[in-house]
């Protein structure tokens, strides 16, 4: 199993752009989730989803959209870049039955917007 | 006040020490609760779940309060190799639909020195 895959690994934006970070897991894993880690303020749910067609927001979702059209694949888009999106990105993915909630996170995209 | 309070550290000790982390969460209807170890520039990963009864995994020790809402990480015989950022998690889970908001801590910054 690859786990939690993502990609880009790194990425520099203009203000402005539009990009969609890409999240994929091979566990058949329901829950899926992006979160943002900034220095100082830990990681923030951005948006998640319990299956496929199902999607909710998190802590943090203005500026971002997400869509689950397969219980693989989890992408992020960024609308119109702010240097405030400046971040490290993780997605994660876990299973939703059971009392564990383990969360398994990809290696991250380190975004910079300029 | 934040959900899920962490003393950011970092704590500084020699190399066979015994440290202790708390953690402190604010929303009593919490269901689920984890330990992450996260170093420097890398995904944070499971080091092990919190249990109402405590559990142990060889040096490392958790245990909840659910009375007084904190969870706890002890280690003991500190390694080198367990200098990382240690971030306690809390799941507020939903009956239906399997979805649940996990909140983050900011993380204790753990650094063993020989």
């Amino acid at each position: 199993n690859a786990g939690v895959t993502q990609t880009p690994k790194f990425q520099v934006l203009k203000t402005g752009q539009s990009m969609t970070l890409q999240c994929a897991q091979d566990m058949n894993h329901e829950y899926m989730s992006w979160y943002r880690q900034d220095p100082g303020m830990g990681l923030r749910l951005i948006h998640y989803s319990v299956g496929a067609g199902i999607t909710d927001q998190g802590e943090v979702p203005n500026g971002y959209n997400v869509s689950r059209s397969t219980t693989e694949d989890f992408p992020l888009r960024l609308l119109s870049a702010a240097p405030s999106q400046t971040s490290v990105y993780f997605c994660a993915s876990s299973l939703t039955s059971g009392f564990s909630y383990e969360q398994y996170f990809g290696p991250g995209t380190r975004l910079t917007v300029t | 006040r934040k959900e899920v309070e962490q003393d950011p550290g970092p704590f500084n000790v020699p190399e066979g020490a015994t440290v202790a982390f708390n953690c402190t969460y604010s929303n009593s209807a919490s269901q689920s609760f984890f330990w992450y170890r996260q170093d420097c520039r890398k995904e944070p990963k499971l080091l092990m779940s919190v249990y109402s009864s405590g559990n142990e995994d060889g040096r490392f020790t958790a245990q909840l309060n659910r009375a007084s809402q904190y969870i706890s990480l002890l280690i003991r015989d500190s390694k080198l190799s367990d200098s990382a950022t240690y971030l306690c998690v809390v799941n507020v889970g939903f009956s239906s639909g399997g979805s649940y908001i996990p909140t983050f801590g900011r993380g204790t910054s753990l650094i063993v020195h020989p």
